[in-house]
């Protein structure tokens, strides 16, 4: 079964520091991969998306991924963190089955310390 | 301004209590859809409508239902709510005509059943 994997529940990184959050998935074939960002309150924004081509792709915030299909991965970077960031991160995994269904990860929680 | 808007934002009922959770759209979106997010398991999948008419269900159905008699609304229906229904609830949108995956997502619906 498809599933798509985020080892880290919460990371904590000081303001200015860089990040990166890291997604695994499971699938067969070349999935469409997503990154949306939920701040408390609110629903989820996408960040950014992959389906073919170059696999470093730029998102907004400043937010990049980069994909590697040897590593089943599509982890999220950032060079500079603010306190803005502060918000929980969403790896998704896309796929058509007889209709497009996305999978979602469970989530990291990112803390950001001044 | 393009937006999902759910209604109420925060619940408290008591087990056995029906009761709808609003969703409308106006991006003219085909496809909608309800997540329940809970800690640790990410967002998982309610039901689902292709368009009109047209509903499905998701990962996890078992005590909803779903209509969709209007394009631009999909209410989510508790017939018998229980205390594992207890859960924060998205609805989100997509457009299937240019369908690039992406999710528009609500601000989410805050439910505790007692």
């Amino acid at each position: 079964a498809q599933s798509v994997t985020q080892p880290d529940i919460h990371i904590t990184v000081s303001e200015g520091a860089s990040l990166e959050l890291r997604c695994n998935y499971s699938y067969g074939a070349t999935p469409y991969l997503f990154w949306y960002v939920q701040s408390p309150g609110q629903g989820l924004q996408l960040l950014l998306k992959y389906f073919s081509g170059d696999t470093l792709v730029q998102g907004i915030k400043g937010f990049e991924a980069e994909f590697k299909r040897s590593q089943s991965s599509f982890n999220l970077r950032k060079p500079s963190v603010h306190w803005s960031d502060a918000a929980e991160y969403f790896c998704a995994v896309g796929r058509y089955t007889g209709g497009f269904k996305t999978i979602f990860g469970a989530g990291t929680r990112l803390f950001v310390k001044a | 301004e393009a937006q999902v808007t759910q209604n109420p934002r925060y619940l408290i009922t008591v087990t056995g209590k029906k009761l709808t959770v609003t969703c409308s759209q106006n991006m003219n979106h085909e496809y909608m859809s309800w997540y329940r997010q809970d800690p640790g398991l990410g967002l998982r999948q309610i039901y689902y409508s292709m368009n009109v008419e047209v509903t499905d269900k998701g990962d996890v159905p078992e005590g909803y239902k779903v209509s969709r008699k209007e394009k631009r609304n999909f209410p989510l229906i508790l017939e018998s709510p229980s205390p594992n229904q207890t859960s924060l609830y998205f609805c989100a949108s997509r457009a299937l005509a240019v369908d690039t995956g992406e999710l528009f997502f609500g601000e989410g619906s805050r439910l505790t059943v007692l």
